[in-house]
């Protein structure tokens, strides 16, 4: 079992350009959550997606970001026109059931650096 | 403001000697866990514990809750080098699960 897998695991974007980030679950997860680290503070949850349908996207800023998790591939998180602000570490968790109460399984992230 | 915060922010020990940081949070909760994330990578789940019970241990770690004083403690006994890590509790509180994370615990252990 590879685990969550997360790519690329660093990006480097110019401001007003597109950011992309891919989440591939572990096998067997149907249940994919997207939180936002920046640099000396905690995971900020951002979504929560189960195939096809967005639960709950509390956490994502109204504008630019927009996430999706397709019948078949990854679950994707997209950010449109990158400001320096959104330079953070962005993790993907993916578990089996909702409530699962063996904690979440989490990747090793993406790191977004906006110039 | 943040459901879970952690004291102290930083906590620099001995190899062998135990590290003890705490989690307060501030709502009712389902289940707290404790994570360990090693700098530049994810994080790692090390320990959940529900809101009905009050001790777990898993190996080296001791994991209490206080559901009257809305506070858990994590305990690494006998520290080495290799549990440096930022550790960070995370309550769940939602209906589904949603992780509220405090800011973490910089440990260093060193030799």
């Amino acid at each position: 079992n590879a685990g969550v897998m997360q790519n690329p695991r660093h990006l480097v974007r110019r401001r007003g350009q597109e950011a992309r980030l891919r989440c591939s679950p572990m096998k067997g997860h149907s249940h994919v959550y997207w939180y936002r680290q920046l640099p000396e503070e905690g995971l900020k949850f951002m979504v929560y997606l189960q195939k096809e349908n967005i639960i709950d996207e509390s956490g994502m800023p109204k504008e630019r970001f927009s996430a999706e998790f397709p019948k078949e591939g990854p679950s994707i998180l997209r950010i449109q026109q990158v400001v320096r602000g959104d330079s953070a570490a962005y993790f993907c968790a993916s578990s089996e059931t909702v409530l699962d109460n063996y904690g979440y399984t989490f990747g090793s992230g993406t790191r977004l650096t906006v110039v | 403001s943040q459901q879970g915060e952690e004291d102290p922010q930083a906590l620099s020990i001995q190899e062998g000697e135990n590290a003890t940081m705490n989690c307060s949070y501030k709502t009712s909760i389902n289940n707290l866990q404790w994570y360990r994330q090693n700098s530049g990578r994810g994080l790692v789940h090390l320990i959940l514990i529900r809101s009905n019970e009050r001790e777990k241990h898993s190996g080296r770690l001791r994991v209490t809750l206080d559901t009257s004083k809305k506070s858990s403690s994590l305990l690494i006994t006998a520290s080495r080098a290799a549990d440096t890590a930022s550790y960070f509790c995370a309550t769940d509180a939602d209906s589904w699960g949603k992780l509220q994370f405090g800011a973490g615990t910089q440990v260093v252990v060193t030799p």
